[in-house]
């Protein structure tokens, strides 16, 4: 069973640019969270996708925006980096919809600078 | 709304002495309460949740933690610290049986000192 992987594990940008983080999730799961984990600071639940749609999002402004691919792998993009951005991203896998509740699996995360 | 609160960004222990990190929770239905430890570098790792039921929950590597509903915490204790249980850990609430909606804590840095 493979578990959560990310990609890339560690990313340079510049404010005003824009980037892509990828998130392939577990085996079987359906559904992937993405957190925001400033330094010092908890995961911030930015959103989440079930079976392709977004389901649920958190406190972020629209240019956090992301996709599930029918394969349940998952992007965030962020537009118009801001150096408040800089954090480790998150991905999370779980199996919704199934029991009452799923536990979520979380790859090693993507570390972004924004200088 | 929920929230979390840790009390205790730094503790620090002897090894083989008790491991106690506190949580507070708020949340305006019944919660699922986690707790998840993180190493450096690395992803999140479930130790123990509470979803219903009873109200002591044992997890990994020797950890456990009682739901205090009355003092709305899920405190996490370990009897016996030992060198590897040095890592970071975050409780965090969900009010919703979706896993990956939870709210988490600042996080509890744990030191073990030989």
């Amino acid at each position: 069973e493979t578990g959560v992987t990310q990609s890339p594990t560690h990313l340079i940008k510049t404010r005003g640019q824009q980037v892509t983080l990828r998130c392939s999730s577990q085996s079987g799961h359906n559904t992937v969270s993405w957190y925001q984990q400033a330094l010092g600071q908890g995961p911030q639940f930015i959103f989440q996708y079930y079976r392709e749609e977004e389901n649920g999002r958190g406190n972020f402004p629209p240019r956090f925006s992301g996709l599930q691919f029918p394969n349940y792998s998952s992007e965030l993009n962020v537009n118009a980096l801001e150096l408040d951005d800089s954090a480790l991203y998150l991905c999370a896998s779980s199996l919704e919809g199934l029991a009452d509740y799923n536990e979520q699996f979380f790859g090693p995360g993507t570390r972004l600078t924004v200088l | 709304a929920q929230s979390v609160t840790q009390l205790g960004s730094h503790v620090s222990v002897s090894e083989g002495a008790l491991v106690l990190l506190r949580c507070n929770y708020s949340s305006s239905v019944p919660p699922y309460l986690f707790w998840y430890v993180q190493y450096p570098n690395q992803g999140l790792q479930l130790l123990l949740k509470y979803t219903t039921g009873a109200t002591l929950v044992k997890g990994i590597n020797g950890f456990e933690a009682e739901f205090k509903k009355s003092e709305t915490s899920f405190h996490l204790t370990k009897p016996s610290a030992h060198m590897s249980d040095a890592a970071e850990y975050f409780c965090a609430v969900s009010d919703d049986t979706n896993a990956g909606k939870s709210t988490f804590g600042d996080g509890t840095t744990l030191t073990v000192k030989p």
